[in-house]
């Protein structure tokens, strides 16, 4: 069974530029996370999806935006690039949106904002 | 809001040997699942451990057992018999609500040595 597909890998984004970038969860998997890394503010929630529904979002900045498809693939949209952005941003996915199912990580992208 | 915090940057252990990290967390929900997640460098979370809040046994996985103390909020995690493939960065998490809502610390960087 394939885990969670992240990409691009790697991204170089200029400061005002968008960017997009997209997670395919576990065939099967429902439910989908995205979290944000940075070596000083840590691990962050972005947002949660479910069923196309957004269910969830964490403390950020109207510039970060995502959506989930009807296959459950999801995506998050970076508007206005800043310095501050660059960090490597995680996707995680999960058989339902309950608490007691294990959540799935990708191997994320990362994006550096220049 | 839940908070989760991890007091030690780095650990380091010799190999075959035990090592305990520690964690303590805060929350006003009565349900909520507390992990372990390991980052080694290939940057891809893995769920080492999780504990339902509501079990009074502490969770055990093969060398990797918690010690779960609810009124003091502490959620400690042991490996035991240290293997060089164990070196990786540890975050202790939290979430109530739904399965991707984590909230995490800011990790601890094991250092397994021969």
């Amino acid at each position: 069974k394939a885990g969670v597909t992240q990409t691009p890998r790697y991204l170089i984004k200029t400061r005002g530029q968008q960017v997009t970038l997209s997670c395919s969860p576990i065939s099967g998997h429902r439910s989908v996370s995205w979290y944000q890394q940075t070596p000083g503010q840590g691990l962050q929630f972005l947002f949660e999806y479910f069923s196309e529904t957004q269910r969830n979002k964490g403390n950020f900045p109207g510039r970060f935006s995502g959506r989930q498809f009807s296959n459950s693939r999801s995506e998050m949209n970076v508007s206005t690039l800043e310095l501050g952005d660059s960090a490597l941003y995680l996707c995680a996915s999960s058989l339902t949106d309950s608490m007691n199912t294990e959540a799935f990580f990708g191997q994320g992208t990362r994006l550096t904002v220049v | 809001a839940q908070t989760v915090t991890q007091s030690q940057p780095e650990m380091s252990v010799q190999e075959a040997e035990t090592v305990t990290l520690s964690c303590t967390y805060d929350t006003s929900e009565s349900d909520y699942y507390l992990f372990w997640y390991k980052q080694p460098p290939s940057r891809q979370m893995i769920l080492v451990i999780r504990q339902e809040a509501y079990k009074q046994q502490n969770a055990t996985e093969n060398r990797f057992s918690v010690n779960f103390q609810k009124a003091a909020k502490s959620f400690s995690l042991k490996i035991s018999d240290s293997q060089l493939g164990d070196a990786a960065m540890y975050f202790c998490a939290s979430s109530t609500g739904t399965a991707s809502k984590l909230t995490f610390g800011t990790g601890t960087r094991l250092q397994v040595t021969l």
